[in-house]
């Protein structure tokens, strides 16, 4: 099952607009990560917000986590042609009997120059 | 660091044929893991390991074996291949922690056809 969903699915933008996903989750977490795959690549982990935490950075980077709502966001500033690619969150839950990260779907991010 | 290497990187196989998924990392990680990945689809856990010796089956186990012999190798088999098994399969690492998970390093996946 997957418990972290983004939205939008897809989202198109111009060089140097910001962009803005979201991931919404369904149970307690110990900490959620934001990964960006690259056409034909593996993943490469971006940034992990734990459950106390509320807003992280890193360079263009900023990630949100409302553990109330289950919900985070990732907003990417001055968007550039080289972070089109698709997103997608990953919640590592308190609860259940696997050691797993679950992947949501992903938003698929297109930059247009 | 060579990081996470998979190979191959392209495979067609013929249904019920059975092959083995190469994967290695060579940053002592402890916990290793394998994923599909379908089209519209997030990953979707197969099996993974806490540590050599040790395996546990994930999200969609089922027609898939691995075993654990070194830290740094994790083999994913396929015993009869299947047309649903056609997809991209990841291996990820990354060091382990009593609680949570600390960032998974993706190896460049297999891209796998099954005919």
């Amino acid at each position: 099952s997957q418990q972290g969903e983004e939205d939008p699915q897809a989202l198109s933008i111009q060089e140097g607009e910001n962009a803005t996903m979201n991931c919404s989750y369904k149970t307690s977490i110990n900490n959620l990560q934001w990964y960006r795959q690259n056409s034909g690549r593996g993943l490469v982990h971006l940034i992990l917000i734990r459950s106390n935490e509320r807003e992280k950075h890193s360079g263009r980077l900023r990630v949100t986590l409302d553990t109330s709502k289950k919900s985070s966001s990732l907003l990417i500033t001055a968007s550039r042609a080289a972070d089109t690619a698709s997103y997608f969150c990953a919640t590592d839950p308190t609860s259940g009997s696997a050691r797993q990260l679950t992947f949501g779907s992903g938003t698929q991010l297109t930059v247009l120059p | 660091n060579a990081g996470v290497t998979q190979t191959p990187k392209f495979q067609v196989l013929k249904t019920g044929q059975s092959m083995t998924l190469q994967c290695a990392q060579d940053m002592n990680h402890e916990y290793m893991s394998w994923y599909r990945q379908d089209p519209g689809m997030g990953l979707r856990l197969i099996h993974y390991s806490v540590g050599a010796g040790i395996t546990d089956q994930g999200e969609v186990p089922n027609g898939y074996n691995v075993s654990r012999s070194t830290t740094e190798d994790f083999p994913l088999r396929l015993l009869s291949a299947a047309p649903s098994q056609t997809s991209v399969y990841f291996c990820a690492s990354s060091y382990s922690m009593g609680q949570g998970f600390y960032e998974q390093y993706f190896g460049p996946g297999t891209r796998l056809t099954v005919t």
